[in-house]
């Protein structure tokens, strides 16, 4: 198993421009989340999802979207990038949360945002 | 609103020496609680899971317990070796937004050769 995987690796853009962090888990995980870390503020939840075609808001969900269509696939979309969203992002995938499941997390993703 | 707390932010010792890590939490109603590690410039490893209803887990040289009632969990490192040298996440799962983490900010372990 490959657990789970993001890309980019690392990313810098300017601001306004608008892009895509791909997110994939290959355990047949119902439950995906993302999270950002920041110096001072920890990891803080974006947005999650509770299974294919279910998606809701985190803790700081301004300024980002995400859909999931299938199981396997969680896409983090910036639709205007502000340098505020420096950060680091951080993908995670469990079986189920309340019931005791594990969430592992993929490597992150870096991005800065001039 | 829940918050946790991760006691020292930073801990330096000596290779062979065993090592507690604190964390403490503001509510009781969690469903669980993890211990990450984390690299530098990497992502995060699980390396515990306890149930809310659980006093505590063991893997080889780690031992983290829980006692909900005070709030409190404490990660014990047998053995410290340099490998073992990161950051430890303490992170409570709640109940709504479908088992989000609240996690600490963190204690930075150096162990020393």
């Amino acid at each position: 198993n490959a657990g789970v995987t993001q890309t980019p690796k690392f990313q810098v853009l300017k601001t306004g421009q608008s892009m895509t962090l791909q997110c994939a888990q290959d355990m047949n995980h119902e439950y995906m989340s993302w999270y950002r870390q920041d110096p001072g503020m920890g990891l803080r939840l974006i947005h999650y999802s509770v299974g294919a075609g279910i998606t809701d808001q985190g803790e700081v969900p301004n300024g980002y979207n995400v859909s999931r269509s299938t199981t396997e696939d969680f896409p983090l979309r910036l639709l205007s990038a502000a340098p505020s969203q420096t950060s680091v992002y951080f993908c995670a995938s469990s079986y189920s949360p309340l019931a005791g499941g594990r969430q592992f997390f993929g490597p992150g993703t870096r991005l800065t945002v001039l | 609103k829940q918050e946790v707390t991760q006691i020292p932010a930073a801990l330096s010792v000596p290779e062979g020496e065993n090592l507690v890590l604190n964390c403490s939490f503001t509510d009781s109603a969690i469903y669980n609680l993890q211990w990450f590690r984390q690299d530098p410039g990497k992502g995060l490893t699980s390396l515990l899971l306890i149930q809310s209803s659980q006093r505590e887990q063991t893997s080889g040289r780690l031992n983290a317990s829980l006692d909900k009632s005070s709030g409190r969990s404490t990660l014990y490192i047998a053995a410290s070796q340099p490998g073992d040298s990161a950051t430890y996440l303490c992170a409570v799962t709640l109940g709504g937004q479908g088992g989000k983490l609240i996690f600490g900010q963190g204690t930075e372990l150096s162990v020393k050769p």
